[in-house]
């Protein structure tokens, strides 16, 4: 079974420039995460759907970040400018979406961004 | 907001030795998930091994088991007889126990290495 696939796997800009991300989770979850992981730090959820739905988009820069996933399978996350803070390695995970104990988020290999 | 704080930047352990890696989060929450994840050089994060709050057993996978202290809020992972490909960042995760598949809150991680 393919896992969460990621592109690209790097990504060099300029500052103002904009940037877009891509995600394919899992065949079959509903439940697909993005998250930001800074140099020496664990991941932060930026956003959250539930199929087409984003529940969760509390931690999303919204002046500069969008996110869709359309169909609600594969999903885009851009940036616009970007700035040198938004370096960062952004992870995408998804999920089948069901709750309880047993409910296992899978990661993708992530796309590190590194804005000059 | 739920906090998890991980306070080992970095742990060394011989190959064949045991080692624990500690973990401490903060919640006014009574029952919830925590987890350990792996995320070795490609970056993949790896599900390790899971606890449920309301469980006082602790989970058990292999050679990976955990001390969970839920009145001390603490979730330390023993690593037995540690393998080279155990080299990796180590993260502390949680999440809240309610419906749906809500996003994890990571720590900053611990540098886990093997010397052979």
């Amino acid at each position: 079974e393919a896992g969460v696939v990621q592109s690209p796997r790097y990504k060099i800009i300029e500052k103002k420039q904009p940037v877009a991300f891509w995600c394919n989770p899992i065949s079959g979850h509903n439940t697909l995460y993005w998250y930001r992981q800074n140099l020496g730090q664990g991941p932060e959820l930026l956003i959250r759907y539930e199929n087409e739905e984003a529940v969760d988009d509390s931690q999303l820069p919204k002046d500069r970040f969008s996110a869709e996933r359309l169909k609600g399978v594969d999903s885009t996350l851009k940036i616009q400018p970007a700035e040198l803070g938004d370096s960062a390695v952004y992870l995408c995970a998804s999920s089948l979406g069901a709750g309880g104990p047993s409910e296992t988020q899978y990661f993708g290999p992530g796309t590190r961004l590194l804005v000059l | 907001a739920q906090t998890v704080t991980q306070s080992q930047p970095e742990m060394s352990v011989q190959e064949a030795e045991t080692v624990t890696l500690s973990c401490t989060y903060d919640t006014s929450e009574s029952d919830y998930y925590l987890f350990w994840y792996k995320q070795p050089p490609s970056r993949q994060m790896i599900l390790v091994i899971r606890q449920e709050a309301y469980k006082q057993q602790n989970a058990t996978e292999n050679r990976f088991s955990v001390n969970f202290q839920k009145a001390a809020k603490s979730f330390s992972l023993k690593i037995s007889d540690s393998q080279l490909g155990d080299a990796a960042m180590y993260f502390c995760a949680y999440r809240s126990l309610g419906g749906g598949a809500d996003g994890l809150t990571f720590g900053k991680g611990t540098h886990l290495i093997i010397q052979p």
